[in-house]
C-alpha cells in the first residue's frame, strides 16, 4: 500500500530559487495538507485542501503556493526560496471518521535553503 | 503562540515500566485530541484519539486521559517496549474543521 507519496525526499536550494514539492495519495481521501516541522516548533500547517478544487491557508502560508491538481495530487510551490524555509515538509491526507479527520502522512521532504 | 504544548522534550523509561507523556492546551474550543508517533525518517502515524465528551480512551497498551478543566491530556503506555522509542506528538482540533494544532513532540526512549 503506497498511501501518501512525497517527492523529492531531499532537496538543496540556493536563496531565490524556486521548486515544487509533489504529493500524491491513493486512498481516495478528499482532504490533503502540507505541514512543516521545525525544531522546537512541532508541525505547523501551511495550506490544506478540504476537497478537489479548494485550498485554504493554514498557520504559516507566507512564501508558499499550492495546487490541488486533482483528487490524488496536492503540490506545494516555493517561488523564491529563503533560508527561513529550511525545514522538513510533510504532506498528509485525511479521512473522516465520523467524529474528526484522521491524518495519514507521507515520509517527508528535507529541504535546505542556502 | 503555541496552542498545544508538550513541555518535556524527552523521556527515558525502563522496559516494562509505564511511560507517561503529557500535553497541555490553551484553546477551550478544542474538542478532539489525537496522539501521533514518529520514527526517524518517517512521517507521523496515528496512535490514539479522544473526544472531549470522554475522559479516557484505551487501546491495548495505550491509554489517553483528558482533563478538560485543567486543559491537560496524557498518554500512558503500559508496559513500555523498546519498539515504543519514538517521538510522540499530541494534536488538537476544534469542531469538524481541518486545522490540527500540534505540540512540539516528546522523544521517548525505552531502555531494554
Amino acid at each position: 500500500n503506497a498511501g501518501v507519496t512525497q517527492t523529492p525526499k531531499f532537496q538543496v536550494l540556493k536563496t531565490g530559487q524556486s521548486m515544487t514539492l509533489q504529493c500524491a495519495q491513493d486512498m481516495n481521501h478528499n482532504s490533503m495538507y502540507w505541514y512543516r516541522q521545525d525544531p522546537g516548533m512541532g508541525l505547523r500547517l501551511i495550506y490544506y485542501s478540504a476537497s478537489e478544487g479548494t485550498t485554504d491557508k493554514g498557520e504559516v502560508p507566507n512564501g508558499y503556493n499550492v495546487s490541488r491538481l486533482n483528487k490524488r495530487e496536492f503540490s506545494l510551490r516555493l517561488e523564491s526560496a529563503a533560508p527561513s524555509q529550511t525545514s522538513v515538509y510533510f504532506c498528509a491526507s485525511s479521512k473522516w471518521t465520523g467524529v474528526t479527520e484522521k491524518l495519514f502522512f507521507g515520509s517527508g521532504t528535507q529541504l535546505s535553503v542556502l | 503562540d503555541q496552542q498545544v504544548k508538550q513541555n518535556s522534550p524527552s523521556l527515558s523509561v525502563q522496559e516494562g515500566r509505564i511511560s507517561i507523556l503529557n500535553c497541555d492546551y490553551t484553546n477551550s474550543m478544542f474538542d478532539y485530541f489525537l496522539w501521533y508517533k514518529k520514527y526517524p525518517a518517517e512521517g507521523p502515524t496515528f496512535l490514539i484519539s479522544i473526544s472531549s465528551i470522554k475522559d479516557k480512551n484505551e487501546d491495548g497498551r495505550f491509554t489517553v486521559f483528558l482533563n478538560k478543566s485543567a486543559k491537560h491530556l496524557s498518554l500512558h503506555i503500559v508496559p513500555s517496549q523498546p519498539g515504543d522509542s519514538a517521538v510522540y506528538f499530541c494534536a488538537a482540533s476544534a469542531g469538524s474543521g481541518n486545522q490540527f494544532y500540534f505540540g512540539t513532540g516528546t522523544s521517548l526512549t525505552v531502555i531494554p
